[in-house]
C-alpha cells in the first residue's frame, strides 16, 4: 500500500524559508516523479513543480527563482524549500506520486502553511 | 503556459442526474488530460487520466472523453457522495495547469 507523509513548519513570517518532507512507503522511490502542488485556502491547485530518483527537476517558472527541490533516495523522501515566502504563499502545500510523470494518484495528507507576520 | 478554462464553475443538481463538466485548453494538448475529485478538507482523487480512461477503483459512472482542446467530464448517475469539486489538469507540458474548479452540490 502506498503512503505518502509529509511534515514541516506551519506558520512562517514574511521573508522566511519553507521547508516540507514527504516520505514514500510501500514504494520504490526509484519508478516515479514526485510532486509539489499548493492551493490557497477556497482557491485551486497551482503545481509546483517535480522530481525524479535522480535528482532532475521541472519548476514552475512563476516559482523558479524561489524553489529548491531534493531527493534522499535512502529515506525514501523528498522536500521542497520555497524562499521568501509572503503571505500570497499561504496555502495548502500537498506532496503526490507522478504515476508514469504524468498521473498524481497518490497523494500526502497536505499541510496548511500561513505566513503571517 | 497553457490555460485550462472549467465551466461552470458551480452547478447544482439532483441525485440521478446526468451532469456534465467541460474543459477548454489554450491550445492543443492531444489526449493529455486528468480529472481529479476533491473533497472538502481532503487531497484530490485521480478519477480520469489520458482524457478518457477510468482510474482503477473508481465507478463507472465517472466517464472523460475529448481530445485536442475541448475536453468533457459526465457523472451519469448522479450520487449524493459525488459532491465535490472537479479540476481538468493537463500535462502536455511544463508547468501543469489545472482548471479553476467546479463545484458540484446536490
Amino acid at each position: 500500500q502506498v503512503e505518502l507523509q509529509q511534515w514541516g513548519a506551519g506558520l512562517l513570517k514574511p521573508s522566511e524559508t519553507l521547508s516540507l518532507t514527504c516520505v514514500v512507503h510501500g514504494e520504490s522511490f526509484n519508478n516515479h516523479n514526485w510532486t509539489w502542488i499548493r492551493q490557497p485556502p477556497g482557491k485551486g491547485l497551482e503545481w509546483i513543480g517535480e522530481i525524479n530518483h535522480s535528482g532532475s527537476t521541472n519548476y514552475n517558472p512563476s516559482l523558479k527563482s524561489r524553489v529548491t527541490m531534493s531527493v534522499d533516495t535512502s529515506k525514501n523522501q523528498f522536500s521542497l524549500t520555497l524562499i521568501s515566502m509572503t503571505a500570497a504563499d499561504t496555502a495548502v502545500y500537498y506532496c503526490a506520486r507522478g504515476r508514469g510523470v504524468v498521473v498524481y494518484d497518490y497523494w500526502g495528507q497536505g499541510n496548511l502553511v500561513t505566513v503571517s507576520s | 503556459d497553457i490555460q485550462m478554462t472549467q465551466s461552470p464553475s458551480s452547478l447544482s443538481a439532483s441525485v440521478g442526474d446526468r451532469v456534465t463538466i467541460t474543459c477548454q485548453a489554450s491550445q492543443d494538448i492531444s489526449n493529455s488530460l486528468n480529472w481529479y475529485q476533491q473533497k472538502p478538507g481532503k487531497a484530490p482523487k485521480v478519477l480520469i487520466y489520458d482524457a478518457s480512461s477510468l482510474e482503477a477503483g473508481v465507478p463507472a459512472r465517472f466517464r472523460g472523453s475529448g481530445a485536442g482542446t475541448h475536453f468533457t467530464f459526465t457523472i451519469t448517475f448522479l450520487q449524493p457522495e459525488d459532491v465535490a469539486t472537479y479540476y481538468c489538469q493537463q500535462y502536455d507540458s511544463f508547468p501543469r495547469t489545472f482548471g479553476q474548479g467546479t463545484k458540484l452540490e446536490i
